[in-house]
């Protein structure tokens, strides 16, 4: 089956750094993706999303950037800062209930 | 609002018993979901309802899951008898629409540990 993946496992970035996450999907048939925020002890939380139909949405400090040439989805932090600290997961649906990746960690140091 | 909220917030239990988790959607969602979060495997689909009914539980793991929503504002999961391999968090979330394309609200989880 197909499936979502993540490329770097644990991403280390200095306050103040812009960071990227990275997600790969393999379902052409997804046409919604989402990317969720998950600190120790509590569950994801909702960040931000994009429907197939758009290849870049912006929020406060971050973006969403999807490539469907390549089915790659990418997660821009700017002015990262301590409290980014956490466990990024992309998920993807649209043809199902939402597929979720395995997780990046993010590690911002002061 | 509160949120999702969900009940037990750990549970430790020997292999062999039942366990019961509860959840609490946000009032006016009508769709729930049930998930369970391993470092192995990730983020878990085990089963969805919509408008209290179930839709597609091809996640729950065996029969000795089970799930329920007897109305809009309550469901449990459970596992009887658990076995340790059933250790994980398990994430309620509930969302306002009906359709997969939505964004889903998580509860804070129950991190079951079975002995």
């Amino acid at each position: 089956g197909e499936s979502v993946g993540l490329h770097l496992p644990t991403l280390s970035v200095q306050e103040g750094d812009n960071s990227i996450i990275n997600c790969a999907y393999s379902n052409s048939a997804s046409d919604y993706f989402i990317w969720y925020k998950q600190e120790s002890g509590k569950g994801p939380q909702f960040i931000i999303d994009i429907r197939s139909n758009m290849d870049k949405r912006q929020g406060q400090r971050v973006t969403v950037l999807l490539n469907k040439t390549v089915k790659h989805l990418s997660l821009q932090i700017a002015a990262t800062q301590p409290g980014d600290s956490a466990v990024y997961f992309c998920a993807e649906g649209g043809y199902s209930t939402l597929t979720f990746g395995k997780g990046t960690m993010l590690l911002v140091s002061p | 609002d509160a949120g999702v909220i969900q009940s037990p917030r750990h549970e430790v239990t020997e292999m062999g018993q039942e366990v019961t988790l509860r959840c609490k959607p946000i009032s006016g969602h009508n769709s729930l979901f049930w998930y369970r979060q391993t470092m192995m495997r990730g983020l878990e689909l085990l089963i969805y309802f919509n408008n209290n009914v179930p839709i597609d539980d091809s996640g729950m793991p065996e029969d000795r899951f089970s799930a329920k929503m007897p109305n809009a504002s309550f469901s449990t999961l459970k596992i009887q008898p658990s076995e340790p391999r059933d250790s994980a968090v398990y994430f309620c979330a509930s969302s306002s629409g009906g359709s997969t394309n939505e964004k889903l609200f998580f509860g804070s989880g129950t991190q079951l540990s079975v002995l």
